[in-house]
């Protein structure tokens, strides 16, 4: 199991706002990063920080945190969209990753 | 524009050795912003990151792996390697290197290589 969790499973119409969380006690003390992978791909980064979006990543994606939980936000979803979502953080160490367990977008 | 490429065998027996190796091109591995990391994905299944290395050779590993796990870096080559021992069916899985922010974001990945446990 993981020590990030994430709902498997998200489906949000087209053009409509979806939000993806992430919960875990290491959220306290550092932001998540945020990883889409699409089929057969590596993961992309498209989140990180305090809702600071890689140079590429669409307007359409920002990123919040309170307390324990971290969320994606997707505003206008379209079907590109539609990947696997992954949360991480470091972990009480400071020093390791952990992984969450993804949660699975569909577009309608 | 700097690319990772991972290298290796894509079969290894049980009880045997897994070794991979990642190359780094269009930059320099010995950059101070970046560590250089592992991560893995069983068939199906989610994201595992497996550990770091900086370019001094400091390390960090995921601690469910720590007995088994061994990553090393050669500058002159511009390379980073992952050793893992003693391997079971468990370790199959899409390996990927990956570039390690200084705060923790990985944001730039190699395409990954399939690795089966198998005899």
């Amino acid at each position: 199991s993981s020590e990030l969790t994430q709902d498997p499973t998200v489906s949000v119409a087209l053009g409509q706002t979806v939000r993806i969380t992430c919960q875990g006690d290491y959220l306290r003390s550092y932001y998540a990063g945020w990883y889409q992978q699409k089929p057969g791909q590596a993961p992309v980064l498209v989140m990180f920080g305090h809702n600071n979006r890689p140079s590429g990543i669409p307007y359409r994606f920002s990123g919040s945190s309170s307390g324990n939980t971290a969320s994606l936000t997707i505003t206008g979803a379209q079907a590109e969209d539609e990947a696997d979502y992954y949360c991480a953080s470091r972990d009480s160490s400071g020093n390791r990753v952990v992984f969450g367990g993804g949660t699975k977008l569909t577009v309608l | 524009q700097l690319q990772l490429q991972e290298s290796g065998p894509g079969l290894v027996k049980p009880s045997e050795t897994l070794s991979l190796t990642c190359t780094v091109s269009g930059g320099s591995i010995s950059n101070s912003n970046y560590y250089w990391t592992w991560i893995r994905q069983p068939p199906g299944k989610g994201l595992e990151w497996i550990g770091s290395i900086y370019y001094s050779g400091s390390t960090y590993y995921n601690p469910s792996l720590n007995s088994r796990v061994t990553i090393s870096v050669d500058t002159s080559r511009g390379q980073f390697s992952l050793t893992l021992t003693s391997v079971s069916a468990a370790d199959t899985a899409v390996y990927y290197c990956a570039r390690r922010r200084m705060d923790y974001y990985f944001d730039l990945w190699g395409r990954g290589t399939l690795v089966t446990v198998s005899s």
